[in-house]
This record gives structure tokens, C-alpha cells and sequence, in this order.
């Protein structure tokens, strides 16, 4: 069972360069999330998919886009990277529910912006 | 949006003995779901108990439980019969209809557990 699968798990950016963050779940989940973590905090919601072709902003999601052409991928695309979104990145989804399903977590990825 | 606090930063507890981790939110909505998440240095996010709003009795999950007063907004994680592997980062979380269901974090607490 593969669960939500995010690639790559480590990388490094410079800064201005750009990159897309790849998030899959073999789950058939209606719902997926992009979460931010910086160091010592809490995870913060930087975009959110209730279905393939919805999206909407979360928290955070000033220099962030995303899309979700299929039920199973939801790509997030970093535009011009900039120190402050060094981060650890985590994807999640969940079935289409009230919310008392708990979220399936990715393994994160490590973004560093040098 | 409603904000999670997670009053304390570190706890720490010895192998065999119990320990409760704090947290409050601050809601108008009367129906939410709050969950205690599990974060080793693996930074896995590893689900330790939920609880439904609507629900008067604490959920339990073998070692873990909580103590959810909804007046008070808290709602606190009771780890009994600590062992080292319990030592990690635990995160409170709020979720409801807001942002899809997404999950609200509080700034998490680092448990220490000793021998």
C-alpha cells in the first residue's frame, strides 16, 4: 500500500529558480492538502483540493500554485523561490467525509533556498 | 480561522509514568472533529487519537487518552505508562467544514521521555 507518495524528499534551490513538488495517493481520496512546516512550528495550509479541477487557498499560499487535473495528483509549483519558503513541505489527503477520517500523510519533502 | 495553542514547548516524562500534554482552541462552530498527531525525528505524521465534538466521551486509544472539555475548548492527551519510544514532537489539531476539512495546528510540544 503505497498511501500519498511525495517526490523528491530532499532538494535544494537557488534563489529565483522554480520547481513542482509531486504529490500521488492510491487511495481514490477526494480531498488533498499542501502543509508547510518551518522549523519548531506547526504545519500551516498552503492549498487545498476537495476534487479533481477544484482548488482553493489555504493560510499561506503567497508564492505557491497548484493544480489538480486527476483524482490522484496534486502538484504544488514554487515560482521564483525565496529564502523564506525554505520549509518542509508535507501532502495529505483524505476521503470525502465530515472530517472524522484522519489524513494520510506524505513523507514530506525538505526544500532548502540558498 | 480558529487558532490551536499548545501552551507547553517541552515536557518530559520517565519510562513507566504518566504525562498530559495541553491544548486549547478557540471556535464559534459546534461541529469539529480534534486530533493529537505523532511527529518522530523521522517526520512522519503519525495519527495517536481523535475525537468528535459531538461526542461527551473521551476517546481512548491503549495508552493514550484525552480529557475534552468542549465549554473550556481543551483538550488534553494523557500518555500512561510512558516508554521511550513515545518521545516525539505531538501536534494538537482542529478540523472542520473550513478549507475543505483541512487540519489546524497548534505549534506542537517536544516530549522527552527518560529512563
Amino acid at each position: 500500500n503505497a498511501g500519498v507518495t511525495q517526490t523528491p524528499k530532499f532538494r535544494i534551490l537557488k534563489i529565483g529558480q522554480s520547481m513542482t513538488l509531486q504529490c500521488t495517493q492510491d487511495m481514490n481520496h477526494n480531498y488533498m492538502y499542501w502543509y508547510r512546516q518551518d522549523p519548531g512550528m506547526g504545519l500551516k495550509l498552503i492549498y487545498y483540493s476537495v476534487g479533481a479541477g477544484i482548488t482553493d487557498k489555504g493560510e499561506v499560499p503567497n508564492g505557491y500554485n497548484v493544480s489538480r487535473s486527476t483524482t490522484e495528483d496534486f502538484p504544488l509549483r514554487l515560482e521564483l523561490a525565496a529564502p523564506s519558503q525554505t520549509s518542509v513541505y508535507f501532502c495529505a489527503s483524505s476521503s470525502r467525509d465530515r472530517g472524522n477520517q484522519p489524513q494520510h500523510f506524505g513523507d514530506g519533502t525538505r526544500l532548502s533556498i540558498l | 480561522a480558529q487558532t490551536v495553542t499548545q501552551s507547553q514547548p517541552e515536557m518530559s516524562v520517565q519510562e513507566a509514568e504518566t504525562v498530559t500534554l495541553s491544548c486549547t482552541y478557540d471556535t464559534s462552530e459546534s461541529d469539529y472533529y480534534l486530533f493529537w498527531y505523532k511527529q518522530p525525528p523521522s517526520r512522519q505524521m503519525i495519527l495517536v487519537i481523535r475525537q468528535e465534538a459531538y461526542k461527551q466521551q473521551n476517546a481512548t486509544e491503549n495508552r493514550f487518552s484525552v480529557n475534552f472539555q468542549k465549554a473550556a475548548k481543551s483538550f488534553s492527551l494523557k500518555i500512561s505508562d510512558s516508554q521511550l519510544g513515545d518521545a516525539a514532537m505531538y501536534f494538537c489539531a482542529y478540523r472542520s467544514a473550513e478549507s475543505g476539512y483541512a487540519l489546524n495546528f497548534g505549534k506542537g510540544t517536544s516530549l522527552l521521555v527518560t529512563p
